[in-house]
């Protein structure tokens, strides 16, 4: 079966340091994967995707970037984090393949971050 | 622009009521998914559907896709403590790699 980790759980960083937000996925091969961001209650806003390695594809142009180094692995990143870059970060994949029931997206646990 | 427009935004129900969550848009979707999510966790997903017209049902959640595949909703009988949460659906497109999420529905259930 499959899984999606995320770390941080939580964290705390004051206005101007950097991020480094880390997603896994275990038990698939070739994901799609995804950024969102989530304001408290509130839907998600899709942040950055990405089809395969090293390619990644930017929804919403803002003080974040995002890297994928390897098959399984999604990184979120900030040089200098912005009070407004506070929020509740989740990380998703999905199997790519025909449009239909390969549509769906499966979530991590989220990050939860505080910029001070 | 938002594709997906769920009403209401807020539920707030007594144990044992039924209620109705609606997802509606103009663009037809490949497919439609629906989630729940509590507080400080990531969304769980509760069902997709991707023919007109199909009706899943899981346990007391009937889930119905419309003809045209504009539309879904959600109709929970008899609900329970345990409902409560934010239910968003999503479509996706084809063309498209990412999933449009709707507005989300806030549900309490009052025991």
């Amino acid at each position: 079966s499959q899984t999606i980790h995320q770390w941080p759980a939580t964290l705390v960083q004051p206005v101007g340091s950097p991020l480094s937000l880390e997603c896994t996925v275990e038990g698939t091969s070739n994901p799609n994967l995804y950024w969102y961001r989530q304001a408290a209650g509130r839907g998600l806003q899709l942040l950055f995707y990405s089809v395969g390695i090293g390619q990644i594809s930017s929804e919403v142009p803002q003080n974040l970037s995002a890297s994928r180094p390897q098959d399984r692995q999604f990184i979120l990143s900030s040089k200098k984090l912005l009070l407004s870059d506070s929020g509740f970060y989740l990380c998703a994949w999905r199997k790519p393949g025909p449009r239909g029931r390969t549509d769906t997206q499966y979530f991590g646990p989220g990050t939860r971050l505080t910029v001070l | 622009t938002q594709l997906l427009e769920q009403s209401p935004q807020f539920l707030s129900i007594q144990e044992g009521e039924n209620l109705t969550v609606y997802c509606n848009s103009s663009s037809v979707f490949s497919s439609l998914q629906w989630y729940r999510q509590e507080p400080g966790e990531g969304p769980v997903l509760l069902v997709t559907v991707v023919t007109g017209g199909e009706v899943k049902k899981l346990k007391r959640l009937t889930f119905q896709f419309g003809d045209a595949r504009k539309d879904s909703s959600l109709h929970i009988t008899a609900a329970q403590p345990g409902d409560t949460g934010l239910y968003l659906c999503a479509g996706g497109q084809t063309g498209a790699n990412n999933l449009f999420f709707g507005t989300g529905t806030r549900l309490t259930v009052i025991p």
